[in-house]
């Protein structure tokens, strides 16, 4: 059973404009959210995260935004950039227990 | 510039051969992951370790794989036989857990992956 989600699986973007990708969980108990970023033929690497205390948190071009009460947070990029075409996924975990990783959503910026 | 590394980066066999993939994590972190990444599950925690010591193999079928840390400085994921169906792309991560356990900034540092193609 899927508790992190990603529904789209793929996005396409002008560059300049926002790219906004969602996820949505079901486990109430998670606590601390990721974002990662994959390049084709690398592993994820970390992006941003966020804990659940916060409903926002914002780094350079990246913001990525918490709604607790609807299960749901998105990550913002802006502007977006060409370098930013890779799949992202979205992870949660609940203090001291496993990572949940959603299915990745491939981003492509167009020039 | 400390990284993961996996080997090998690609293996094709055939259903019913032995595969072994090799991690080595960063120098110093205690905690290792295996993931296993699909199209329809995206990335799938097969199994960890901290201090060496299995805490979570849930996510491994138990009848064909195993997990082993034999050493700080490796770790091997190994299926035994395999099957079609276990074609996928094999991650090793691994981080620094503290001793009062997860806090607020829990990275993880992927390996670049092992390709897995079962024939």
């Amino acid at each position: 059973d899927q508790q992190v989600k990603q529904n789209s699986p793929s996005l396409s973007v002008q560059e300049g404009r926002i790219s906004i990708l969602n996820c949505d969980y079901t486990n109430s108990m998670f606590d601390y959210f990721l974002w990662y970023k994959k390049y084709p033929a690398e592993g994820p690497t970390f992006l941003i995260s966020i804990s659940s205390i916060k409903d926002k948190n914002e780094d350079g071009r990246f913001t990525v935004f918490l709604n607790k009460s609807a299960k749901h947070l998105s990550l913002h990029i802006v502007p977006s950039q060409p370098g930013d075409s890779a799949v992202y996924f979205c992870a949660a975990n609940s203090t001291g227990n496993q990572f949940y990783f959603g299915t990745g959503t491939s981003l492509t910026v167009i020039p | 510039d400390a990284r993961v590394t996996q080997t090998p980066r690609h293996k094709v066999t055939e259903m019913g051969q032995e595969v072994t993939m090799r991690c080595q994590p960063i120098l110093g972190h205690n905690t290792v992951f295996w993931y296993r990444q699909t199209m329809m599950q995206g990335l799938e925690l097969l199994a960890y370790f901290r201090n060496r010591a299995p805490l979570d193999d849930s996510g491994m079928p138990k009848d064909r794989f195993s997990a082993e840390m034999p050493d700080a400085t490796l770790a091997t994921l190994k299926i035994q036989p395999s099957e079609p169906r276990d074609s996928a792309v094999y991650f090793c991560a691994s981080g620094l857990v503290p001793i009062g356990g997860w806090t607020s900034y829990n990275e993880q540092f992927f390996g670049p992956g092992t390709r897995l193609t079962v024939l």
